[in-house]
């Protein structure tokens, strides 16, 4: 299967500061989403992102799918950021198993 | 509102006490999944099902058995549960669609098997 990496995997950060996390894809991948687990260990989707860039107030993405990595930017981070992100997705193969990054674990301080 | 709802959230038992975690969908989703997640480890998946009767193995079926009779239901059955699947399992669902696929995931069921 596909070998999915995640960077940074820990991140510490100060209340309004931004950051860039990264996931790259061994192979080419679909249906790539990031999700946020807080810190009572729910997960949320965040993007659904197969390419381009897409934004939701603060956060936004950009998955550039022919060099096989996508990035999400956290801009002005607030406490409540804190948790772990994951990227995950399927194999260009049709493919219905979908590989999860290890994940960015992020603590914003205030 | 559309969601994903397991149960229990929480759950202990002891080794060898049959289970199971309920997963139910509102949103008509054909594609239904289990995962467990550890620490280190990240989420990997147990047992999909592409729809009513279609089941199938994911990356670590040992242990577990799955069912969907129903298109908005997908429990997960531990037989004889042992202290090694004490974990945090997630259900999620998502249309089959080539391109729409996004996944909603449940609000995870934390099991501690002693």
């Amino acid at each position: 299967g596909i070998q999915v990496e995640q960077s940074p995997p820990d991140l510490i950060l100060q209340e309004g500061a931004n950051s860039t996390l990264r996931c790259n894809f061994s192979d080419s991948v679909n249906n790539l989403q990031w999700f946020h687990q807080n810190p009572w260990g729910q997960l949320i989707n965040l993007f659904y992102i197969p390419s381009g860039t897409k934004q939701n107030g603060r956060l936004s993405a950009t998955t550039v799918a022919t060099e096989r990595y996508s990035l999400l930017y956290i801009s002005s981070s607030q406490t409540t950021d804190s948790g772990v992100y994951f990227c995950a997705g399927t194999t260009s193969g049709g493919s219905y198993i979908p590989t999860f990054g290890r994940g960015t674990s992020l603590i914003v301080h205030p | 509102e559309a969601q994903v709802t397991q149960n229990p959230r929480y759950l202990i038992t002891v080794t060898g006490k049959k289970l199971t975690v309920t997963c139910s969908q509102n949103m008509n989703h054909e594609y239904m999944s289990w995962y467990r997640q550890d620490p280190g480890l990240g989420l990997r998946q147990i047992y999909y099902s592409m729809n009513v009767e279609v089941t199938d193995k994911g990356d670590v079926p040992e242990g577990y058995k799955v069912s969907r009779k129903e298109k908005r239901n997908f429990p997960l059955i531990l037989e004889s549960p042992s202290p090694n699947q004490t974990s945090l399992y997630f259900c999620a669902s998502s249309l089959i669609d080539p391109g729409f696929t996004e996944a909603f995931f449940g609000q995870g069921t934390r099991l501690t098997v002693v």
